[in-house]
């Protein structure tokens, strides 16, 4: 089980390119979600999926989508990178959609300067 | 969402219990306690979680009060490995984490 997975580990882009994080699970679980951590502070959700196909927003999502075709990938797109997303991004996913008894594993982070 | 308030940053020394509390005042009957610890450069990691009762694992203990409305967890015997940043978090709906405890362990 390589558990989550997410590529690139780091990566630069200027203001105004595009890009999209890479998120894969290989523990058939339901729910995934993509937070953000910046600099000194918690990790704050911007988008999660219950489920192939369903998305929702989370609490900081202007300027990211998403999509779930698969159970096991959650792709974060950029669609206009700006420097306030400068940020250490981190996919997660837990068995049940939503069930406060699961448990979230995280991956390791994408590390991302924008310029 | 329920809110968690926990200390700013605590120190131990090498080998001794850590007692982090956690106060969350405004916890529904259906929320669970959940404490992840992030390591430096690292994403979060499970710790443990509970609801009612207090529990025990290989990596630590969580006791929850009887009202609920506060728990701590405990490190039995502090490692320099511990040193993380600790979150406390109420899961309801949603998985909100608050700023966290930083947690040093001195030798």
């Amino acid at each position: 089980n390589a558990g989550v997975t997410q590529t690139p580990k780091f990566q630069v882009l200027k203001t105004g390119q595009s890009m999209t994080l890479q998120c894969a699970q290989d523990m058939n679980h339901e729910y995934m979600s993509w937070y953000r951590q910046d600099p000194g502070m918690g990790l704050r959700l911007i988008h999660y999926s219950v489920g192939a196909g369903i998305t929702d927003q989370g609490e900081v999502p202007n300027g990211y989508n998403v999509s779930r075709s698969t159970t096991e990938d959650f792709p974060l797109r950029l669609l206009s990178a700006a420097p306030s997303q400068t940020s250490v991004y981190f996919c997660a996913s837990s068995r049940q959609a939503g069930g406060p008894a699961d448990t979230q594993y995280f991956g390791p982070g994408t590390r991302l300067t924008v310029l | 969402d329920a809110k968690t308030t926990q200390p700013n940053s605590m120190e131990s020394n090498e080998e001794e219990p850590v007692h982090l509390p956690c106060n969350h005042s405004t916890i529904s009957g259906t929320d669970y306690i959940h404490w992840y610890r992030q390591l430096p450069s690292q994403g979060p990691e499970y710790v443990i979680h509970g609801l009612t009762s207090n529990v025990n694992n290989r990596m630590a203990s969580l006791a929850i009060a009887e009202d609920r409305k506060s728990s701590t967890l405990i490190l039995h015997r502090a490692t320099l490995r511990d040193a993380a940043v600790y979150y406390c978090i109420l899961y309801g709906q949603n998985f909100v984490f608050g700023p966290g405890t930083r947690l040093s362990v001195l030798p």
